[in-house]
């Protein structure tokens, strides 16, 4: 089955400061790789996705690029604010109908003002 | 309407109890999901129906029973838990279908405690 990877565990950085969060699948068959943000108490919210078609996608301050190649895939967060504040959670998905995630571990995110 | 619901919010069972959690879309999506989270652990899979179909059983303890009444909704029945069950209990739904989009919208959840 697939395996994803996501590292780091932790992030802390300062107001305004880039964040980058990186993970690896195992699957090649995986054609769909979402990125979801989950507050304390809260459901996990897609923030941004992208599929095995394209290299890039970008939402205003937040970007995820995908290189099929090395089965690897990012989340870049731009400008960061002290909302941005969450764990972070990257999947990886087969579709065929409905999609199987499986998730990598978190990333904690702490934004400082 | 993007919203998912379940109910309840929090439920607490002794091992013996038999409860149910319920999960609702009217966002016409054709695939339903539960999944189980631990504190500080990402979801992990447990059913998936499609169509109102079961489709995936990621090896659940026959303890836990799910069921899909129609198109709009999801219930989990559950039985003889154990303590060690104590987890979120998360509902999503997606599009579903082969010409559908892949976005899966998570419900908040039923903190569940087992006593």
């Amino acid at each position: 089955g697939e395996n994803v990877e996501q590292h780091p565990s932790t992030l802390s950085v300062q107001e305004g400061d880039s964040a980058v969060i990186k993970c690896t699948y195992s699957d090649s068959a995986s054609n769909y790789f979402p990125w979801y943000k989950q507050e304390l108490g809260k459901r996990p919210q897609l923030i941004i996705d992208i599929r095995s078609n394209v290299g890039e996608k970008k939402d205003q301050r937040i970007a995820v690029t995908l290189n099929k190649t090395a089965k690897h895939f990012s989340l870049h967060i731009t400008e960061t604010q002290p909302e941005d504040s969450a764990v972070y959670f990257c999947a990886a998905s087969r579709n065929s109908g409905y999609s199987t995630l499986t998730f990598g571990k978190g990333t904690m995110l702490l934004v400082s003002p | 309407d993007t919203e998912v619901t379940q109910t309840p919010k929090h439920l607490v069972m002794g091992m013996t109890n038999k409860k149910s959690l319920k999960c609702e879309q009217h966002m016409g999506h054709r695939a339903m999901y539960w999944y189980k989270q631990k504190a500080k652990k990402p979801p992990e899979l447990m059913f998936v129906y499609s169509y109102e179909k079961l489709s995936i059983n990621e090896s659940v303890p026959s303890r836990f029973s799910p069921e899909c009444p129609n198109s709009s909704l999801l219930n989990l029945h559950l039985h003889a838990l154990q303590p060690e069950d104590s987890a979120l209990y998360l509902c999503a739904s997606s599009q579903g279908g082969n010409r559908g989009t892949y976005e899966q919208y998570f419900g908040p959840g039923t903190r569940l405690t087992v006593t």
